[in-house]
């Protein structure tokens, strides 16, 4: 299965504690998003990146988050002191053609974070 | 006014029917527009792009009014299998980033 890829699909943190998001986008893709989604809510960008660039993170909580995408391995969404309000569904998305607008993008299981 | 906003429903449909749904957007220089499918506690799927032209897939036609900044969706003859949220996004001319409704819930019961 090529499909885009992410681990783990639960995760559990005591309040400040770290949670490390892991994203393998689909083969032959070179951009990741991530999002957030509360429950009820719509899906919230978070940051775009291609490899070993950010491209953008409007989206993104100026403290105790951060993303990066390697040359090699996964997408890492690292979130430090985890607080409740963190609480939620994380996606990443992978899309592959660069014409110069959004495109398709196709997206992973999601990681269901859980903070006590 | 939001970016992109859905009605959340939920539309309730017996099967067989034929069920629409509409979605606006408030940026004008918006080029790119798709609807996805989520179902419940899984992730977003492409459901379909939206071209200029309209298009159809199967029982599934999208359609884009420019005009009056909206694209709509029409399932015809639903299925119980069609229940689920669908989502709208639009990106902007030049943009990488798309934004996403908050979704319309459709429950299509026997």
């Amino acid at each position: 299965n090529a499909g885009v890829m992410q681990n783990p699909r639960h995760l559990v943190r005591r309040r400040g504690q770290e949670a490390r998001l892991r994203c393998s986008p689909m083969k032959g893709h070179s951009h990741v998003y991530w999002y957030r989604q509360l429950p009820e809510e719509g899906l919230k960008f978070m940051v775009y990146l291609q490899k070993e660039n950010i491209i953008d993170e409007s989206g993104m909580p100026k403290e105790r988050f951060s993303a990066e995408f390697p040359k090699e391995g996964p997408s890492i969404l690292r979130i430090q002191q985890v607080v409740r309000g963190d609480s939620a569904a994380y996606f990443c998305a992978s899309s592959g053609r660069t014409s110069g607008r959004a495109n398709e993008q196709f997206f992973g299981p999601g990681t269901r974070l859980t903070v006590l | 006014r939001k970016e992109v906003e859905q009605d959340p429903g939920p539309f309730n449909v017996p099967e067989g029917a034929t069920v629409a749904f509409n979605c606006t957007y408030s940026n004008s220089a918006s080029q790119s527009f798709f609807w996805y499918r989520q179902d419940c506690r899984k992730e977003p799927k492409l459901l379909m792009s939206v071209y200029s032209s309209g298009n159809e897939d199967g029982r599934f036609t999208a359609q884009l009014n420019r005009a009056s900044q909206y694209i709509s969706l029409l399932i015809r003859d639903s299925k119980l299998s069609d229940s689920a949220t669908y989502l709208c996004v639009v990106a902007s001319g030049g943009s990488y980033i798309p934004t996403f409704g908050r979704g319309t819930s459709l429950i299509v019961h026997p």
